[in-house]
C-alpha cells in the first residue's frame, strides 16, 4: 500500500527566508507525486506535480520540488517566502491515472514578520 | 469556465440525521471523487464515480453512499450521522483521458451536533 509522510506538522519561517517542506512516500510501484496548497477556509489548489521526466519540477507561486527516487522523497522548496504563502501544504501520491489520491497529513507554513 | 462547484458551503446537522452534498464537476470532466478532511488532517478518499458507477471506494462505512448523474454531477449522502462525521467534504473532478489533472472544489463544511 502507498503512504505519504510529511515530517513536519508546522514550519515557522521568517518572511523572505527560504523554506523546505519535507515529504517522503512509500510505494512498491511507480507513483505520480503532487503538492497541494490549502489557504484558510478554502479548498485545495494544485501547486505542482511530477509525472515523469526531469526530477526538478517548477510550480506556481515560485515553488519547486525535487523528486528523489532513491530516497523516496519529494521535498517542496521556495527561495523566499511571502506572508501570502501562509497556508497548509499537502504532499500526495497517485498510483496511476484516475486513481485515488493519497494525502499526507499536511504541513502548516507559518510566516513570521 | 466554472471550476468544480459544491453546495452547500456550510451546514449543521443533528446526530442520526441524513445529509446530501452536491458537486458539479469542471466543464468537460467526467470523473468525480469525494474526500473527507477532518480538522487537522489530510483529505481521505471516500469514493470515485465514473459513467454513473462507483469505480473505487475508500475505507468508509456503507453509511456513505453516492450517485453520479448523466450530466456528470454527483451527490454524496451520509446516513445516521455521527459526531465524527464533522469535516470538510471535498469534491474533485477530472477527465478520464487527460491523466492526473484533478481539480478540487471549495468544499462543504459539515458540522454534526
Amino acid at each position: 500500500a502507498q503512504s505519504v509522510t510529511q515530517l513536519d506538522s508546522q514550519v515557522p519561517v521568517f518572511e523572505e527566508a527560504p523554506v523546505e517542506l519535507r515529504c517522503n512516500y512509500s510505494s512498491s510501484v511507480s507513483v505520480y507525486l503532487f503538492w497541494y496548497v490549502q489557504y484558510p477556509n478554502q479548498g485545495l489548489q494544485l501547486l505542482l506535480k511530477y509525472l515523469s521526466g526531469s526530477t526538478l519540477v517548477k510550480g506556481i507561486n515560485g515553488f519547486e520540488a525535487e523528486f528523489n527516487k532513491s530516497q523516496t522523497s519529494f521535498h517542496l522548496r521556495k527561495p523566499s517566502v511571502h506572508i501570502s504563502d501562509t497556508a497548509e501544504y499537502f504532499c500526495a501520491v497517485v498510483l496511476n491515472r484516475d486513481d485515488k489520491i493519497i494525502f499526507g497529513k499536511g504541513t502548516r507554513l507559518h510566516i513570521l514578520p | 469556465d466554472a471550476g468544480v462547484t459544491q453546495s452547500p458551503t456550510h451546514l449543521i446537522k443533528t446526530r442520526g440525521q441524513q445529509v446530501t452534498l452536491r458537486c458539479s464537476p469542471k466543464s468537460g470532466h467526467d470523473t468525480v471523487s469525494w474526500y473527507q478532511q477532518a480538522l487537522g488532517q489530510g483529505p481521505q478518499f471516500i469514493f470515485q464515480y465514473y459513467e454513473e458507477e462507483e469505480r473505487q471506494r475508500g475505507n468508509f462505512p456503507d453509511r456513505f453512499s453516492g450517485h453520479q448523474f448523466p450530466n456528470y454531477s454527483s451527490e454524496l449522502n451520509v446516513n445516521a450521522l455521527l459526531l465524527g462525521d464533522s469535516a470538510l467534504y471535498l469534491c474533485a473532478s477530472s477527465f478520464s483521458r487527460s491523466g492526473n489533472t484533478i481539480y478540487f472544489g471549495e468544499g462543504s463544511w459539515l458540522t454534526v451536533v
